[in-house]
């Protein structure tokens, strides 16, 4: 089975902190994405990445980055929070840039930003 | 441009009876269409998906959904509700000529009363 953990469940931040959040996959998959997930918004994108070192602009990049140096991870980072960024961020992978598979989901992270 | 729509926040059925939680989706070219489940404090889980062939889709837990190209819906059912199935319920579309980005709908919250 197709594993995706992430770091953190639970995290709570201060205004203005730098925050990491840590995604990892272990089934050699080529695409990852972080979403953000608010009640009533369903899951928006942040980012998403199709390969090492390569990233792409998803619906809501607005006070967010990511990094992927290696394949089985990709981070999102938060560069200096802000409590508009409270929320659950979901982590993804999927096989190929083909549009028929499936995405395998992390926990998740509830981030509280103070 | 692709979207999805689900008009119910929230459903709300009995135990054994039937359940239909409703998906209609807009896309360029042949829709792939998924369906996935989240329980709470947990990441989405897959359920079924429909690429293409039959139009009615068996997947995990006892879920089905049909496909209805002329009504553009892809809506989600189970005979038989159980108190267990209570949890959050997403569609998404891809189109298969298009990104390989799905779109989420804002889901609708299945609740299953003993």
């Amino acid at each position: 089975d197709v594993k995706v953990t992430q770091s953190s469940r639970y995290l709570v931040k201060r205004t203005g902190e730098k925050v990491f959040l840590e995604c990892v996959q272990d089934m050699d998959h080529e695409n990852m994405f972080w979403y953000r997930q608010d009640p009533g918004l369903g899951l928006r994108l942040i980012y998403f990445s199709y390969d090492v070192k390569m990233k792409e602009k998803g619906d809501i990049p607005e006070g967010y980055s990511v990094s992927r140096e290696k394949k089985e991870r990709f981070s999102l980072i938060l560069e200096s929070a802000s409590t508009n960024q409270t929320s659950m961020y979901l982590c993804a992978s999927s096989l190929l840039r083909v549009t028929q598979e499936t995405q395998y989901f992390g926990p998740g992270t509830r981030l509280l930003v103070l | 441009a692709q979207s999805v729509a689900q008009p119910e926040d929230q459903v709300n059925v009995a135990e054994g009876n039937p359940l239909t939680v409703k998906c209609t989706y807009s896309v360029s070219g042949n829709p792939y269409l998924f369906w996935y489940v989240q329980y709470p404090n947990r990441g989405l889980q897959f359920l079924l998906k429909y690429i293409t062939g039959d139009n009615l889709v068996k997947g995990s837990y006892g879920f089905e959904a049909e496909f209805n190209k002329s009504q553009t819906s892809f809506h989600l059912k189970k005979p038989s509700a159980l108190v267990s199935d209570s949890a959050l319920y997403f569609c998404a579309v891809r189109s298969s000529g298009g990104s390989y980005i799905p779109t989420f709908g804002r889901g609708t919250s299945l609740i299953v009363h003993p």
